[in-house]
């Protein structure tokens, strides 16, 4: 089952930040909090992935807070192409299953 | 796309045939991956694999059957399609930064 809850759906406007929380309250020390999205019928696409500290690439920002039990994806500049199903998931890095979950549809509105 | 190709794209079956997917690799990735998404679910795992002719069951293995005979290549086997195996399949692969990284997805059909 997964081990992350996410609300089912947001809607941002365009150019917007989106935040898109994830609840984890279950995580154990050693596992990583990551996130994909999918758009349409794409496979899903890895965005960004951390552990405790916060973390920025070039698509997103990942906030941690400090007992590790929720998280937020960071969109700063939300685009039309960022609509998506966007997946928070914890892995231990062992090497098997990532648990998806059903997701947050988000939809960025003109 | 990490190289990744997925064989067929799509695929319309009768209950009852065999059905084999194909998933191919270019990265020498020691983890691959198949998974299934029906409406209304994520992705759910399927089989895994963890190198040449090692394999393991996922959450939804029951009907499935998978081979790895080269490092390359992760087949999927359906032995007797049935209709509630109708969904898209994702291959993945796992690299050295523990990111899995997606095919483009097959949509089979069984009528």
């Amino acid at each position: 089952d997964a081990k992350t809850t996410q609300p089912p759906s947001m809607d941002c406007a365009e150019g917007r930040a989106a935040n898109l929380p994830c609840n984890h309250s279950t995580i154990s020390g050693n596992e990583y909090v990551y996130w994909y999205r999918q758009i349409h019928s794409q496979g899903p696409q890895y965005i960004i992935h951390g552990l405790k500290n916060n973390e920025t690439n070039e698509m997103a920002s990942l906030i941690i807070t400090e007992d590790r039990k929720s998280s937020t994806l960071i969109l700063p500049h939300a685009t039309l192409r960022d609509t998506a199903v966007y997946y928070c998931i914890v892995d231990s890095n062992t090497g098997n299953q990532f648990y998806f979950g059903t997701g947050t549809s988000l939809t960025v509105i003109p | 796309d990490a190289g990744i190709t997925q064989s067929p794209r799509h695929k319309v079956t009768e209950t009852g045939t065999p059905v084999t997917l194909r998933c191919h690799q270019t990265e020498n990735h020691r983890y691959m991956y198949w998974y299934r998404q029906d409406p209304g679910h994520g992705l759910r795992l399927i089989h895994y694999s963890y190198g040449v002719k090692d394999t393991d069951k996922g959450e939804v293995s029951d009907g499935y059957s998978v081979s790895r005979s080269k490092t390359e290549d992760f087949l999927l086997t359906l032995e007797s399609a049935t209709s509630s195996q109708t969904s898209v399949y994702f291959c993945a692969i796992r690299d050295t930064y523990n990111e899995q990284f997606f095919g483009p997805g097959t949509r089979l059909t069984v009528l």
